[in-house]
């Protein structure tokens, strides 16, 4: 089985540009978790889909943002760059709120390197 | 608001000689507890996780924890690490199955 994939696997930028990063999850997962790991600031939650919808959203300004597919798959979107969104950018699946687990396992992909220069 | 506290940002230690990475969290509620590891250039992986009942969890690689309630710790152990074993790991917590919060690492360099 396939597990979570994010492309690019390194995206190099410079301030003010655009970024977008994908996330294609486990099949049969429609939930997808977006985490910054910047350095020195550990691994921090930007943004939780479940169904299409957006669940919950970390502390991150509005620039960032993101949205999810039909068919479960994910992009997230940084708008105007800065230095700082330098960062690894992981994206996590499981399974969704429908399911009868008392708890669903969330599996991470490589991650995406964002260089911002 | 939940918090994670991981005391030690980085852990030397001899081949085969045991190893504990501490934990310690803070909620006002009930949690699910979680140990990741990362290795370089790669994503998450889960190591063992706590949602309830015992209080001892095995998970992969030998590693176990032990959830301590009156001591909001979380602390993870292997009785003998491998050079393999050399990598990050995190701590975290997650609310109802909502989102994680993790530590902020400690990083683990195993040495022949």
């Amino acid at each position: 089985e396939a597990g979570v994939t994010q492309s690019p696997t390194h995206l190099i930028k410079t301030s003010g540009q655009q970024a977008t990063l994908r996330c294609s999850p486990i099949s049969g997962h429609t939930s997808v978790y977006w985490y910054q790991q910047a350095l020195g600031l550990g691994l921090q939650f930007l943004l939780w889909y479940d169904e299409g919808e957006e669940r919950n959203r970390g502390n991150f300004p509005p620039r960032f943002s993101g949205r999810q597919f039909p068919n479960y798959s994910s992009e997230l979107n940084v708008n105007a760059l800065e230095l700082e969104d330098s960062a690894l950018y992981l994206c996590a699946s499981k399974l969704g709120t429908g399911s009868p687990s008392l708890y669903n396992e969330q599996f991470f992909g490589p991650g995406t390197r964002l260089t911002v220069l | 608001a939940q918090s994670v506290t991981q005391l030690d940002s980085q852990v030397p230690v001899f081949e085969e000689a045991p190893v504990e990475l501490r934990c310690n969290y803070s909620s006002s509620v009930s949690v699910y507890l979680f140990w990741y590891v990362q290795y370089p250039n790669q994503g998450l992986q889960l190591l063992l996780k706590y949602l309830s009942g015992s209080t001892l969890v095995k998970g992969i690689n030998g590693f176990e924890a032990e959830f301590n309630k009156s001591q909001t710790s979380f602390h993870l152990r292997k009785p003998s690490v491998h050079i393999s074993d050399t990598a990050e790991y995190f701590c975290a917590v997650s609310v109802y199955g909502d989102k994680l919060i993790f530590g902020t690492g400690t990083r683990l360099q195993v040495f022949p």
